[in-house]
């Protein structure tokens, strides 16, 4: 299995701050990579596919990078209400697998 | 819109079998464009892939769990089913289905997702 590696585990942070995730794959996935945000109790939610195309209806100041085996999320400007989990997910072999996942707090 | 829905006992006795279904509205289930997916998530960690299938029926498991698990789609229903036999304690999260949509090549993304439901393995 790929295993998927983000860091840090958590971060705080301030609405306006600039925000960077990591995430990096135990073999080159060339882009098959997405990222996703859990808020809690819900379900997570698709924000960037193909390491660097943003998912319809998500504001631009999301941003994803990288190919091979790192990748970056990037929020610009944090808002309250991003405030959440993050999550990588690589598709580019079966079983599809997650990173540990990265919590954003106040 | 497409909307999934997790249906399914929310307890179930260990050594028994966890059955849930999803239903998806606002689509159709037979396009041979998507894949659909379950995904698990124990209180308070990381998401799991279980597997997913096709409407031809092909699938895909997580090997972790290939021995236990049965993905299926009821295309006249425009369902899709998950058992997962032998459950025990450790079986015990939120499970969620989910549309996955291809972008080129490899890249898939999953872009629809039901609420999910809980499910308890527990005598």
């Amino acid at each position: 299995d790929i295993q998927m590696t983000q860091s840090p585990a958590s971060l705080s942070a301030s609405v306006g701050d600039r925000v960077t995730i990591t995430c990096r794959a135990s073999q080159s996935i060339s882009r098959n990579l997405g990222w996703y945000q859990q808020k809690v109790g819900k379900a997570p939610k698709l924000l960037i596919y193909g390491a660097s195309s943003l998912q319809r209806g998500i504001p631009s100041r999301f941003s994803g990078s990288g190919s091979g085996t790192d990748f970056t999320l990037t929020i610009s400007s944090l808002q309250a209400e991003d405030f959440a989990t993050y999550y990588c997910q690589q598709t580019d072999s079966s079983p599809w697998t997650f990173g540990q996942g990265t919590k954003v707090e106040i | 819109q497409v909307q999934l829905q997790e249906s399914g006992p929310g307890l179930v006795k260990p050594s028994q079998t966890l059955s849930l279904t999803c239903t998806v509205s606002g689509g159709s289930i037979g396009s041979n464009y998507y894949s659909w997916i379950w995904i698990r998530q124990p209180a308070g960690k990381g998401l799991e892939w279980i597997g997913r299938i096709y409407n031809s029926g092909n699938t895909n498991y997580n090997p972790s769990l290939k021995s236990r698990v049965t993905i299926s789609v009821d295309t006249s229903k425009n369902q899709f089913s998950l058992e997962l036999t032998s459950v025990t304690a450790a079986d015990t999260a939120v499970y969620y289905c989910a549309r996955a949509a291809p972008g080129g090549y490899s890249i898939w993304y999953l872009d629809y997702w039901g609420q999910g439901t809980l499910v308890t393995v527990s005598s």
